[in-house]
């Protein structure tokens, strides 16, 4: 168990829709991070927070936005749905900033199917 | 920008064969470098790191050393389980303008047969 607790696990939507993940991170990490594993296994870098401030943006497209909030757990929003988003969206959090081991804990994932 | 190059999967072995999955990056300064596993229906767990270079990182008989002079950090095990069956990603990280970036690899599947 990594302590990064995401949900739903499962999600199953049409296309044109709009569905919200929720990321909570370890206790005490202020660092969250948005991946997307596509069917290929890549991950793609979506976007950073570091204590309720976007501080890295990758490939994430305009449809799509997230926050952190003061308790510091994440939302990602995906919108206008299309058949390409369905995907594995991975939440990771680590503790700090700058100076740290680079290690990020992974929660499960979220499994998101557009239909 | 910063890469990460993996060997392609996916990779078939038999029980207690040699494995070695190769990695190699490009990046600007002095990264940090991982190995990360996914075991089937699970998220990435760090398998293994090294902060500079000549650092060995080792894990469950695992092992990779932070190369420089190649730019390589290779993922190798002498005797492989069925129990290793999973996709595995090198990644390296740094400090970028203040924030921590992490760039994977592709990741290479691994499958081990009995």
């Amino acid at each position: 168990d990594s302590g990064v607790t995401q949900t739903p696990k499962h999600l199953i939507t049409a296309t044109g829709q709009r569905v919200t993940l929720r990321c909570s991170p370890r206790s005490g990490d202020l660092s969250v991070y948005w991946y997307q594993q596509s069917l290929d296994q890549g991950l793609q870098f979506l976007i950073q927070y570091y204590n309720g401030e976007e501080r890295a943006k990758g490939n994430i497209l305009e449809r799509f936005s997230a926050q952190q909030f003061p308790d510091l757990h994440s939302e990602l929003n995906l919108s206008s749905l299309e058949l390409g988003d369905s995907a594995l969206y991975f939440c990771a959090s680590s503790g700090g900033l700058a100076g740290h081991t680079g290690e990020l804990f992974f929660g499960e994932g979220s499994r998101l199917t557009v239909l | 920008g910063d890469s990460v190059t993996q060997m392609e999967g996916p990779v078939t072995l038999s029980e207690e064969a040699f494995l070695t999955i190769n990695c190699t990056y490009t990046a600007t300064g002095y990264p940090s470098l991982f190995w990360y596993v996914q075991y089937p229906g699970e998220g990435l767990q760090l398998l293994l790191k090294a902060t500079k270079a000549d650092d060995k990182g080792s894990n469950k008989g695992f092992e990779a050393t932070y190369r420089k002079e190649t730019t390589s950090f290779h993922l190798e095990k002498g005797s492989v389980q069925v129990s290793d069956s999973a996709v595995y990603f090198c990644a390296l990280s740094r400090i970028h303008q203040g924030a921590q970036k992490l760039v994977f690899g592709q990741g290479t599947r691994l499958t081990i047969n009995p």
